[in-house]
């Protein structure tokens, strides 16, 4: 079956640290990936989506970047982050239509 | 790009009771899919459903593709049918648009 796996759960980073968020997915082979954030007030604001390996489509210019150095991994990073990098970060992978979300990852930058 | 609106935005029921949650977008779509979002901030797949009927226990949702909207029905809604509803949809471009929610809360 399907999975897809996203950590840390949680995590607290002052001002100018680095960010790593990784996402795996299992039982599948060359899925759609997706990096979607919800601020607070619940929209989801799409980030980052990728259709194959190095491939990256940025949907919104921030300090926030994303790679896939495997069919299935995906990770977002920041050299720098901001106080407005806070927020609720998922994953989600989509093959022939169907989208399937991580349990994401809740940022708290201080 | 497309536009996706939910309503009612927020919804208070009584334990038993039914509702419709409503999706209307602005464009053709090949996909749109209905999710809830649990108090752990867990997105769950209810529905994919870019056209016609589906029904998953007391839970069913229908999609008039022609008319651009969608609706959400859930029937004899339990406290634990509380949380966030979202339609998101994809109108071709392989990424999703949600709308902004509807946020329900089901007392006891």
């Amino acid at each position: 079956s399907q999975t897809i796996h996203q950590w840390p759960a949680t995590l607290v980073q002052p001002v100018g640290s680095p960010l790593s968020l990784e996402c795996t997915v299992e039982g599948t082979s060359n899925p759609n990936l997706y990096w979607y954030r919800q601020a607070a007030g619940r929209g989801l604001q799409l980030l980052f989506y990728s259709v194959g390996i190095g491939q990256i489509s940025s949907e919104v210019p921030q300090n926030l970047s994303a790679s896939r150095p495997q069919d299935r991994q995906f990770i977002l990073s920041s050299k720098k982050l901001l106080l407005s990098d806070s927020g609720f970060y998922l994953c989600a992978w989509s093959v022939s239509g169907g989208y399937t979300f991580g349990s994401g990852t809740r940022l708290t930058v201080v | 790009g497309i536009q996706v609106e939910q309503s009612p935005p927020d919804l208070i029921l009584q334990e038993g009771a039914n509702s419709t949650l409503r999706c209307n977008f602005s464009d053709s779509v090949n996909n749109l899919q209905w999710f809830h979002q649990n108090p752990w901030g867990q997105l769950i797949n209810l529905f994919y459903i870019p056209s016609g009927t589906k029904q998953n226990g007391r839970l069913s949702a229908t999609t008039v593709a022609t008319e651009r909207y969608s609706l959400l029905y859930i029937s004899s809604s339990q406290t634990t049918d509380s949380g966030v509803y979202f339609c998101a949809v994809d109108s071709g471009y392989s990424t999703l648009t949600f709308g902004k929610g509807t946020m329900l809360l089901v007392s006891p």
